[in-house]
């Protein structure tokens, strides 16, 4: 069946550090993917979006990555603030499948210590 | 530029009730989305619509639920005869393209 995952409910790390998170899927062969941030009681906000021709993507001090040899993508946040504490989701488009239909992974809670 | 807009944003409803959530898309978008957010779980698709036509409905319950996005007015996802298990976060998302999707505050439901 088809899976996205992503690494970890939870991440703590210390301000000024690099987060990594990873999204992983499984028989899946996406046009795109995306990634959200999400704060408690309110609705996601789009980030980035990276397509499968693309390698890497870069916004300010976000960075994206994407294997489709692997079926991972990583999200990077440099020089990391308590600002960017969220959860973070990663979300695919399938080719073939709905258009629009996007498939959500559970999210990964960042926390970042001053 | 209103983002895309979510009432009630909070819903209490006895079982057995209806419940009907509104969005308004952004301005000049014409495809809206329903999510369903369960506490500890991820966004589930419900359906796409775009408008007076449903797109795709496969992550939506056969019975009880229904949606429409008519050709003025906000999109409504009508729940009858709620239940319990219906108590969640709504979202709804629009785009004006099929990438890029804007999501509203959400409807939190819940069903005494």
């Amino acid at each position: 069946s088809q899976k996205i995952e992503q690494n970890s409910e939870a991440l703590n790390i210390q301000e000024g550090k690099t987060a990594t998170l990873t999204c992983n899927y499984t028989n899946y062969s996406p046009a795109y993917l995306q990634w959200y941030r999400q704060d408690p009681g309110r609705g996601p906000v789009f980030l980035l979006l990276i397509r499968e021709n693309e390698k890497e993507k870069r916004k300010e001090r976000l960075k994206v990555t994407f294997d489709t040899t692997l079926k991972q993508s990583l999200f990077h946040i440099t020089a990391s603030q308590p600002a960017d504490s969220a959860t973070y989701l990663c979300a695919l488009r399938v080719d073939g499948g709905s258009q629009g239909n996007l498939i959500f992974g559970k999210g990964t809670k960042l926390s970042v210590k001053p | 530029n209103a983002g895309v807009m979510q009432n009630p944003r909070h819903l209490v409803r006895r079982r057995g009730q209806e419940a009907r959530l509104r969005c308004s898309p952004m301005k000049g978008h014409s495809h809206v989305y329903w999510y369903r957010q369960l506490p500890e779980e991820g966004l589930k698709f419900m359906v796409y619509l775009q408008k007076e036509n449903i797109i795709d409905e496969s992550g939506m319950p056969k019975e009880r639920f229904s949606a429409e996005f008519p050709k003025e007015g906000p999109s409504i996802l009508r729940i009858q005869q709620v239940v319990r298990g219906d108590s969640a976060a709504y979202f709804c998302a629009s785009s004006d393209h099929l990438e890029t999707q804007y999501f509203g505050p959400g409807t939190r439901l819940l069903v005494l």
